[in-house]
């Protein structure tokens, strides 16, 4: 079965702290992903990778940066938090066409306060 | 650029009527597309895809999708729905360009009554 998993879980910051949330897979995908969903929204892609040492600016990158060190680790760091990046993030690994499927991550929560 | 439009938001139903979920997308070629369901409190799970050839599609949980060409839909049907349905349900569009990435829509929450 394959497995993103990401934490942490919940997380509570302070406006202008620094965040990062981190994500594995054991699915030895190249592809890895980090959305956000918000009500009104669905999900929007912030940052993208092809494989170790590859980021990608996705369509709400802004705000957001991305590290890819490794095959396995995706991180989405927040340098400057601000209360409108509260919201839950999904990390997801696959989403090749032939594959056709994302394997997604169980959502980290975050709260800028 | 390409876009999804879910134009429900919300969607209820009584167990055992049939379900459809629209769903249109604007892509000048033509895409690949899927729908992905959340259950409550959950992660997003994969049912069903589009890539090429028939345009019925089958997926799980007894889930089926039809593209049309015609009018740029890939609605997502089941029946009978069941209670255990109920979850808010994402179409999503990867274009044929070779970036691989999926653009959602907005997703509709489904209800079904007992």
């Amino acid at each position: 079965e394959a497995a993103v998993t990401q934490s942490p879980r919940n997380k509570v910051a302070v406006t202008g702290g620094k965040v990062t949330l981190s994500c594995n897979q054991t699915n030895n995908h190249n592809n890895m992903y980090w959305y956000r969903q918000d009500t009104g929204h669905g999900l929007r892609l912030i940052h993208y990778s092809y494989g170790a040492g590859s980021t990608e600016k996705g369509d709400i990158p802004d705000g957001y940066k991305a590290s890819r060190p490794s095959q396995e680790n995706f991180s989405l760091i927040l340098e400057l938090a601000t209360p409108s990046q509260t919201s839950v993030y999904f990390c997801a690994s696959g989403g090749t066409a032939n594959t056709g499927q994302l394997y997604f991550g169980e959502g980290s929560k975050l709260t800028v306060l | 650029a390409q876009s999804v439009d879910q134009p429900d938001a919300h969607v209820t139903l009584s167990e055992g009527a049939s379900l459809e979920l629209r769903c249109s997308y604007s892509y000048s070629a033509a895409p690949y597309l899927f729908w992905y369901v959340q259950y409550p409190g959950q992660s997003l799970q994969f049912l069903l895809k589009y890539i090429t050839g028939d345009t019925v599609v089958k997926g799980t949980k007894g889930f089926e999708a039809e593209f049309r060409k015609s009018n740029s839909s890939f609605n997502l049907k089941k029946s009978p729905a069941h209670w255990s349905d109920s979850a808010k349900y994402f179409c999503a569009l990867e274009t044929t360009e070779g970036a691989d990435r999926l653009t959602f829509g907005k997703g509709t929450q489904l209800i079904i009554q007992p």
